[in-house]
C-alpha cells in the first residue's frame, strides 16, 4: 500500500523560530492533509490541499502540494509554546476513503 | 458542540475481558472509521462505514466488531481483549468518501 515518509522525526526549536517539515510518497496523491495531534486529544486538521502546486495558509501555517503530487511541506512561522505537538501528514489510500499517515513530526517549542 | 465524541475516554480492563466504546458525529457525515494508535503514535485504519455499511476492513482480527445502527453512531466491540489491544482508538467521519476526516477525542485502552 502507500506509504508516506515525514521528516523530520522530532524537532526542538526555540520560540520564534521558524520551523519547516514535509512529507514525502512512492506514488501520487490527490489530496494532502495536514493534522495536528495535541497531547491527549485526537488529530485536528490544520490545512487540507487539493491541487498540485497549491499553497494554503492558515495563520502562521502554510503548506503546499508539491508539484509531483508525491510531497508536501509545512511551514509553521515564528513559533510560540502552544505549537508543540504531533504533526501529521494524510492523504487518501488509492482512491478509497481510509486516509493514510505519515508518522508524525514531533514539535516541541522551548521558550 | 463537541462534532465527533467517543467514550469512554479511558478502559482499563483485564485480558480475556470483551469491551465496547461508542462513538458519535453530529456533523451529518455519511461515513465514519475507526483507527488504532500505538505507542509510537501511528495511526493506522482499521474500518470504515459508509451509511452504515462496512465498507474496509484492514487487516484486523475478528475479535475486532465495528457496529453501525444508524448514520450518525459506530460503536466498536472488541472481544477476548489482548495484551497487544492496548493503544489509543480513535473515531472519526467524513462526508463522502475522499473527502476530510474529523477525529473524535481518543479512547485509551488499557489491558492488563
Amino acid at each position: 500500500g502507500q506509504q508516506l515518509n515525514q521528516s523530520p522525526q522530532s524537532m526542538f526549536i526555540q520560540e520564534g523560530e521558524d520551523v519547516s517539515m514535509n512529507c514525502t510518497s512512492s506514488s501520487i496523491f490527490n489530496t494532502w492533509l495536514w493534522y495536528k495531534q495535541d497531547p491527549g486529544e485526537g488529530p485536528v486538521l490544520l490545512i487540507a490541499l487539493y491541487k498540485a502546486g497549491e499553497l494554503t495558509s492558515n495563520g502562521r501555517l502554510t503548506a503546499q502540494f508539491g508539484i509531483t503530487r508525491k510531497d508536501s511541506f509545512l511551514n509553521i512561522s515564528a513559533s510560540i509554546p502552544s505549537d508543540v505537538g504531533i504533526y501529521f501528514c494524510a492523504g487518501p489510500n488509492s482512491g478509497n476513503t481510509p486516509l493514510v499517515f505519515g508518522k508524525g513530526t514531533r514539535l516541541s517549542v522551548i521558550a | 458542540d463537541t462534532a465527533v465524541s467517543q467514550t469512554p475516554k479511558y478502559l482499563v480492563t483485564q485480558m480475556g475481558n470483551d469491551k465496547s466504546i461508542k462513538c458519535e458525529q453530529n456533523l451529518g457525515h455519511d461515513t465514519m472509521y475507526w483507527y488504532k494508535q500505538d505507542s509510537k503514535k501511528f495511526l493506522k485504519i482499521m474500518f470504515s462505514y459508509n451509511n452504515k455499511e462496512l465498507i474496509i476492513n484492514e487487516t484486523v482480527p475478528n475479535r475486532f466488531s465495528p457496529k453501525s445502527p444508524d448514520k450518525a453512531h459506530l460503536n466498536l466491540h472488541i472481544n477476548s481483549l489482548e495484551l497487544g489491544d492496548s493503544a489509543v482508538y480513535f473515531c472519526a467521519s467524513s462526508q463522502e468518501r475522499s473527502t476530510t476526516q474529523y477525529f473524535g477525542p481518543g479512547t485509551r485502552l488499557l489491558v492488563l
